[in-house]
């Protein structure tokens, strides 16, 4: 199994700033996968990131908003520019597994409330 | 549509009951199914995976494909209050992103 390090794990922000998460693995992996879960919801993915290219964007999502760094094969940012209230979620860092399972860990989320 | 969809719930269940969840998904390319359970506060984790069709046991949880009706399910036998959760089906086409459902959340009644 990966683990997963985030941080921050909280964080309250005021509306218009932005705040970068990071998130480093135990191992290297090709795709580290950033879902956002808002209050009562389910995951959402935002993008997909891997290294050495840009991001992919799900639909709704864009990199002005959500710009995605990924150095190396260990670690990545995921920034949320110009908050808002609606940007209050959790933020989820995500890798597959190399084996069969190809099940999906997490880390531990970044909790960000916008004020 | 939706691409997974779940029952919403919340599920209330008496304590050593039979758990039924319940799951559908509209891409007939997938490939992997997922039951992720998530305590509040707390990230998902793994509980079963499945990839063919047909009944897969692990312990008291037994996950059902039927991918002819693009259904997948998840039973828990022998229900424990520890069991409340929120259940999140996920699939996936293949070694790529999954896709999560609204997810259905599971009260176990003492």
């Amino acid at each position: 199994s990966a683990v997963i390090s985030q941080k921050p794990s909280r964080d309250i922000c005021q509306r218009g700033t932005s705040l970068t998460i990071q998130c480093q693995v135990d191992s290297q992996v090709t795709m580290m996968f950033w879902y956002r879960q808002q209050p009562g919801q389910s995951l959402t993915l935002i993008a997909t990131a891997n290294q050495g290219s840009e991001a992919t964007y799900e639909s709704g999502f864009v990199i002005d908003k959500f710009p995605i760094s990924r150095p190396n094969l260990t670690f990545s940012t995921l920034t949320v520019s110009n908050m808002s209230p609606e940007d209050s979620s959790i933020y989820l860092c995500s890798v597959r597994s190399g084996f069969n399972t190809g099940e999906l860990f997490f880390g531990e989320g970044s909790r960000l409330t916008v004020l | 549509q939706k691409e997974v969809e779940q029952n919403s719930g919340p599920l209330s269940v008496p304590e050593g009951a039979i758990a039924s969840l319940n799951c559908t998904y509209s891409d007939r390319g997938s490939q992997s199914f997922f039951w992720y359970r998530q305590y509040s506060g707390k990230s998902p984790e793994l509980i079963m995976f499945i990839y063919s069709n047909g009944d897969k046991e692990d312990g008291r949880f037994t996950a059902q494909l039927n991918k002819a009706s693009q259904y997948v399910s998840l039973l828990i036998r022998d229900s424990q209050p520890s069991d409340s959760a929120t259940y999140l089906c996920a699939v996936s086409r293949g070694n790529e992103k999954l896709t999560f459902g609204t997810g259905t959340r599971l009260t176990i009644i003492p």
